[in-house]
């Protein structure tokens, strides 16, 4: 079975402080993915990577970073949290540019005061 | 731009039948999928259609029709365990690009 791991479940963090958040993938998969999530607005990507160093924006990449070194890992960086960033956040990925089926991490709930 | 709509929120009762319906604006199709949310946990795949016509997997069905840029996810007999989030999600382009997902619709199984 595919695992897709993300640091922490709940993470509380001060407004200004640089959070970062980790994702790992134990397949061996392409893409991998951030996306934030909030009550009726769905899924959001904010930034994605289909390879090792490489990146692209989502949707709303304002306010983030995102770091790919190592094919399984994904790590998803805000560089000064406010609190407009409190939010489920999921990292996915999937084997390769065909694929239709995203595998997703359980979730990181952050809370920034 | 690019738009997926389907209902906020569906109630429906235990061993019933519901469709959540989707339909889809964007700018190129190659494939609709939809993915289930219990609360708290992570979404997962449950269904991919890419032709025309009607996919079935156990209790679920998924079903595409490409002219009418309409999709929909039929779940039957429904149980409790059924109220879940339910997504779908549009590949739009070929190549190294991401899902779109809709807003999610929130399904209520009540006794």
């Amino acid at each position: 079975d595919v695992k897709v791991t993300q640091s922490s479940r709940y993470l509380v963090k001060r407004t200004g402080e640089k959070v970062f958040l980790e994702c790992v993938q134990d397949m061996d998969h392409e893409n991998m993915f951030w996306y934030r999530q909030d009550p009726g607005l769905g899924l959001r990507l904010i930034y994605f990577s289909y390879d090792v160093k490489m990146k692209e924006k989502g949707d709303i990449p304002e306010g983030y970073s995102v770091s790919r070194e190592k094919k399984e890992r994904f790590s998803l960086i805000l560089e000064s949290a406010s609190t407009n960033q409190t939010s489920m956040y999921l990292c996915a990925s999937s084997p390769n540019t065909d694929s239709y089926e995203q595998y997703f991490g359980p979730g990181t709930r952050l809370t920034v005061t | 731009g690019q738009s997926l709509e389907q209902p906020s929120e569906v109630t429906a009762v235990e061993g019933a039948i519901v469709q959540i319906n989707c339909t889809y604006q964007t700018s190129g199709f190659y494939g609709l999928s939809w993915y289930q949310q219990h609360d708290g946990g992570a979404p997962t795949f449950l269904s991919y259609n890419a032709l025309d016509g009607l996919e079935e997997t156990g209790r679920f069905s998924s079903f595409l029709s490409r002219s009418d840029s309409y999709g929909y996810l039929l779940l039957q007999e429904l149980q409790m365990k059924d109220s879940a989030s339910y997504f779908c999600a549009v590949r739009d382009h070929e190549g190294n690009t991401p899902l779109v997902f809709g807003k999610g619709t929130r399904l209520s199984v009540i006794a």
